[in-house]
């Protein structure tokens, strides 16, 4: 079955720690997207990319970042420079020419 | 700068009908879309408007007027199943930016 994984489901990490959330996806989508959600709140974009090798900085980016080597695969890395990285995390991917996110479930990171 | 204005709660009684609305500000204006959330859960498409007039999909309808930069997501004969967080968002500077609301939590009651 087609569709987006993301891992691991639930992270615990101490502070200062570096953290590494990885987005596979098999729907052969050109874009790929980051996105955290806070409590109660909406989703707001941290980093997005259309092409491989190619991504750019959305409305929260700091303390971020992305690689894009591969069509299939987006990993986020969660630096000791966010300042509040507790939160729920979701990878979403599209094709070109659609208006229509696929999500994965969705990481859970809590920094202790 | 971009943003997307909801209502934060809305509540309804099983077999009613329901609208949220959705105003916008954003630069480069692409479309509008409609996701459902559940709690828990990853957020799943529900509807995208490109043009302005109504879509229909069963039970759900969503309307874009883009002279008002508003839109709305109706629910007919609203299930229990139905309460979720519901959210718009839209295509900003360019087709593959999407930027989200804050999100409408609906309540159905028996």
């Amino acid at each position: 079955d087609g569709g987006i994984t993301q891992s691991p489901k639930y992270l615990f990490r101490k502070e200062g720690q570096n953290v590494t959330l990885s987005c596979e996806q098999n729907l052969n989508h050109d874009a790929m997207y980051w996105y955290r959600q806070d409590p109660g709140q909406g989703l707001r974009l941290i980093y997005y990319s259309q092409i491989v090798n190619d991504f750019q900085k959305g409305d929260i980016a700091e303390g971020y970042s992305v690689s894009r080597e591969k069509k299939e695969s987006f990993p986020l890395t969660v630096t000791s420079a966010q300042k509040n990285p507790t939160a729920f995390y979701l990878c979403a991917s599209k094709t070109r020419e659609s208006g229509e996110l696929f999500f994965g479930e969705g990481s859970r990171l809590t920094v202790l | 700068g971009q943003s997307l204005e909801q209502p934060s709660e809305v509540t309804a009684v099983e077999g009613a009908i329901v609208q949220i609305n959705c105003t916008y500000q954003t630069s480069g204006f692409y479309g509008l879309s409609w996701y459902q959330q559940h709690d828990g859960g990853a957020p799943t498409f529900l509807s995208y408007n490109g043009l302005d007039g109504l879509e229909e999909t069963g039970r759900f309808s969503s309307f874009l007027s883009r002279s008002d930069s508003y839109g709305y997501l109706l629910l007919q004969e609203l299930q229990m199943k139905d309460s979720a967080s519901y959210f718009c968002a839209a295509f900003s500077g360019g087709y593959n930016k999407l930027i989200f609301g804050a999100g409408t939590r609906l309540a159905v009651h028996p």
